[in-house]
């Protein structure tokens, strides 16, 4: 009975290279959040996505980043052109439909060299 | 945009010793949430909190939802020193999707023993 699986958990790229977050929600949910936490900060929503579609990125810079869940596979986070800003701890949590309790992944970290 | 205010920032209590943390807004939440994070780990949900006026107790923690709708408490009774982390209130972004929650900046608990 798996919880929300994030890999890696650990990620070091380059100023200029490509980050990818990968985020498997648990078994039959559907919905997922990304949110990204800075060191001594809460979590700052980036994006709410289902099966296939957005539905919330009111959170997402609007350059370099994107997002999506395909109907297979897991949830992507990808940072394009990483900058030494992108640095952070970047959590995904899933839930089944309406209900708050949703579960977060345990993260990656991010690290911008 | 909404924010919410968290304090203390930090605390240092005894073992055995009570815990009181709050957080304000200035805007309405349908929501209030609380979550603990251990270092290096995702948030794990304490205690949700639906309605206006609610109390709720899960074990030594007891949490309210602020009449107005713009505060909620966080009690721990008889502290222990698993208790030791960073405690985060959340709010469910009024108006906002389901899933656009607004996280304070936290209260990092330290317990001697």
């Amino acid at each position: 009975n798996a919880g929300v699986m994030q890999n890696p958990r650990h990620l070091v790229r380059r100023r200029g290279q490509e980050a990818r977050l990968r985020c498997s929600p648990m078994k039959g949910h559907s919905h997922v959040y990304w949110y990204r936490q800075l060191p001594e900060e809460g979590l700052k929503f980036m994006v709410y996505l289902q099966k296939e579609n957005i539905i919330d990125e009111s959170g997402m810079p609007k350059e370099r980043f994107s997002a999506e869940f395909p109907k297979e596979g897991p949830s992507i986070l990808r940072i394009q052109q990483v900058v030494r800003g992108d640095s952070a701890a970047y959590f995904c949590a899933s839930s089944p439909g309406e209900d708050y309790g949703y579960t977060f992944g345990s993260g990656t970290r991010l690290t911008v060299v | 945009g909404q924010q919410l205010n968290q304090s203390p920032q930090s605390m240092f209590i005894q073992e055995g010793e009570d815990v009181s943390m709050n957080c304000t807004s200035s805007s309405i939440f349908n929501t209030w949430l609380w979550y603990k994070q251990d270092p290096g780990e995702g948030p794990v949900l304490l205690i949700a909190l639906y309605k206006a006026g609610e109390l709720t107790s899960n074990g030594r923690l007891t949490a309210q939802f602020g009449i107005t709708r713009k505060d909620s408490f966080l009690n721990i009774s008889a502290s222990i020193p698993s208790d030791v982390g960073i405690y985060f209130c959340a709010g469910e972004n009024y108006g906002g999707s389901q899933g656009n929650l607004i996280f304070g900046k936290g209260t990092k608990l330290s317990v001697k023993p």
